[in-house]
Parts: C-alpha cells; sequence; structure tokens
C-alpha cells in the first residue's frame, strides 16, 4: 500500500521563527491533508490540497503531486502552534475513501 | 459552522464489556468514518460507511467491531467485546462527497480498557 513518510519527526523552535514540515507520499492521490492535533488530542483542518499552494494566515501549504510530495510552511511560530502536525492522503481507489496518515512531526514552540 | 460531535469524551471500561462510542457527523455529509488512534502513535483507519453500508473496512476491523447508522443523524461505532488492546482515541470522521472530499473529524472518544 501507499507510504505516507513526514519529517522532521520532531522540531523545537524558538517563538517567532519559521518553520517548514515535509510530506512524501510513494503513489498517485486523489486528496491530501493537513492537520494540528492539539494538547487536547483534537484533530483540527488546517488544509485541503491535492494539489497547488493555498494560506490562510501564517500558514502555507504547497503540494506539488506530480512529485509525491507536500509542504507545510509556518511562519512567525507562536507557542500555541505546538502539538502534532500530521498529513492524510486519499488513494485514487475510489472517491470518500480512507485517509491514510503519516507518522506525524511533533513541533515544540518555546518562549 | 457545523461539526462532528463525539460522546462519551472518555470511557473506561473492563475487558470483556460492549462499549458502544456515538456520533453526529455533519447533516449533508454522505460518507462517514471510524478512525482510532492508539497513545503516541499515528492515526488509523478502522471502516468507512456510505449509502447505509460498510464501503471498506481494515483487518483492525474484525467481528468484534461493528457500525450501525440508527437514524437520520447518528452513527455509531460498537465494540462487542473489549480487550486492553482496544484502548485508544476513536475519531468519528464525515465528508460531503460531492465537490469536496475533505473529512472533517470530530474530538475523539478516549476508550480506556482495564
Amino acid at each position: 500500500g501507499i507510504q505516507v513518510e513526514q519529517s522532521p519527526p520532531d522540531l523545537i523552535l524558538q517563538e517567532g521563527a519559521n518553520s517548514t514540515l515535509r510530506c512524501n507520499f510513494s503513489d498517485s492521490v486523489n486528496n491530501l491533508q493537513w492537520f494540528h492535533q492539539n494538547p487536547w488530542g483534537q484533530l483540527i483542518n488546517l488544509f485541503y490540497i491535492p494539489s497547488g499552494t493555498k494560506q490562510n494566515g501564517r500558514l502555507s501549504a504547497t503540494t506539488v503531486a506530480t512529485e509525491r510530495y507536500s509542504l507545510l510552511y509556518i511562519s512567525s511560530s507562536q507557542t500555541t502552534d505546538s502539538g502534532v502536525y500530521f498529513c492524510a492522503v486519499e488513494v485514487p481507489d475510489n472517491q470518500g475513501g480512507k485517509l491514510i496518515f503519516g507518522q506525524g512531526t511533533e513541533l515544540s514552540v518555546k518562549p | 459552522e457545523p461539526e462532528v460531535t463525539q460522546t462519551p469524551s472518555h470511557q473506561v471500561t473492563q475487558m470483556g464489556q460492549e462499549v458502544i462510542l456515538r456520533c453526529v457527523p455533519i447533516s449533508n455529509h454522505l460518507y462517514f468514518y471510524w478512525y482510532r488512534q492508539i497513545l503516541g502513535q499515528k492515526v488509523e483507519f478502522l471502516v468507512s460507511f456510505y449509502n447505509n453500508e460498510i464501503s471498506e473496512k481494515s483487518e483492525i476491523f474484525d467481528d468484534q467491531f461493528s457500525v450501525e447508522r440508527p437514524d437520520g443523524s447518528n452513527f455509531t461505532l460498537k465494540i462487542r467485546s473489549t480487550k486492553l488492546e482496544d484502548s485508544a482515541m476513536y475519531f468519528c470522521a464525515s465528508t460531503r462527497g460531492s465537490e469536496t472530499y475533505e473529512q472533517y473529524f470530530g474530538p475523539g472518544t478516549r476508550l480506556t480498557v482495564t
């Protein structure tokens, strides 16, 4: 089956720093989503981005589907950005299919 | 903004007991899912449900698990005889299934089996 790999596994930043998280996937995908899992365990939707670039405030994401990777950029990081960031892909077996998650990047932003 | 809701937020049960986890998906969504996350690990797919039937299930979703949509709003996951290894966070998700297939997740139910 498809492999989803995220890097780095852990990241420690000083407040105000910028960062780039990467998601590589081993096969073609229908859809790709980025989530933030907050300290309470909730999965918060960040981006639905099967291809192209999107921006939402300090966060932006780019997916290059032909090269099978996606990047999540966090600028001017804040302590509230701490948590685990997951990338998840839907394989093109059929629409409405399952999401396959990567292992996540655990981000810690220090004041 | 519409959201997926789940109850209870935390359930503690003894090994061998049956549990039912409940979810109310977003009202105009057509596809429903259950995922689980063992502490410290990634989120894993359990089952998907569309048009009142299971469309896909993982190898984790064995005969001890079942899903049901008993009415127009609720979506439930039943574990018949819980094991210690069923302890995990269980997430329900839903997607509209037309124009967009973005999945939205509920806040999760933390299941602890003792």
